[in-house]
């Protein structure tokens, strides 16, 4: 099963603007990780951050962290047309050796 | 350094039949996890495997099932095949960092 929701399912924005999902989980973690999914190709690591961390930041990508509201946000700003993915969160408990993914935010940016 | 390598990248079996898929880790990475991705369930644990010992295992039936060799290369192999096992199975390499490194997948397909 999976560990959380994401919001929204899908997200269409220009190129420019800036995307932002959202993720929430169930159980206690030790980091939670954002991933893009290029059409059904394997996953791609895009950020760690850990449980005692509220904001990191890698190049355009902006994740924030709520344990208290058990939810983690993405923002990308300044989107291009090559972020067209889609976009999972996985959180790593305190046990197991495993990510727990969300459902994925499918995000097409318009030329 | 090498990515991970997964073999091979699509496949197609018939009902009943029994499949096996490899995956090579990042050079020097001893932890190796897989991953079944559907449109219905989304992407779900299948086991994780360090130094050749299952440390954990999702919640799929016995017909799948894995091992791990010395060089720490992996395999899995689903038998009895249903239709329901059409999926991209992904492999990945846990980092130093607790991020994990994808293959890119093998896209199985029962007929």
């Amino acid at each position: 099963s999976q560990q959380g929701e994401e919001d929204p399912q899908a997200l269409s924005i220009q190129e420019g603007e800036n995307a932002t999902m959202n993720c929430s989980y169930k159980t206690s973690i030790n980091n939670l990780q954002w991933y893009r999914q290029n059409s059904g190709r394997g996953l791609v690591h895009l950020i760690l951050i850990r449980s005692n961390e509220r904001e990191k930041h890698s190049g355009r990508l902006r994740v924030t962290l709520d344990t208290s509201k058990k939810s983690s946000s993405l923002l990308i700003t300044a989107s291009r047309a090559a972020d067209t993915a889609s976009y999972f969160c996985a959180t790593d408990a305190a046990a197991g050796n495993k990510l727990t993914f969300g459902g994925g935010t499918r995000v097409l940016v318009k030329p | 350094k090498a990515g991970v390598t997964q073999t091979p990248r699509y496949l197609i079996k018939t009902r009943g039949q029994q499949v096996t898929l490899s995956c090579s880790p990042i050079s020097g990475h001893r932890s190796v996890s897989w991953y079944q991705q559907t449109p219905g369930q989304g992407l779900q644990f299948l086991f994780e495997y360090f130094s050749e010992t299952q440390r954990n295992k999702g919640n799929f039936p016995g017909r799948f099932s894995g091992r791990q060799f010395s060089n720490s290369r992996s395999e899995m192999n689903v038998s009895t095949l249903e239709l329901g096992d059409s999926a991209l199975y992904l492999c990945a390499s846990r980092t130093a960092n607790y991020g994990y490194t994808f293959g890119s997948g093998t896209r199985l397909t029962v007929v």
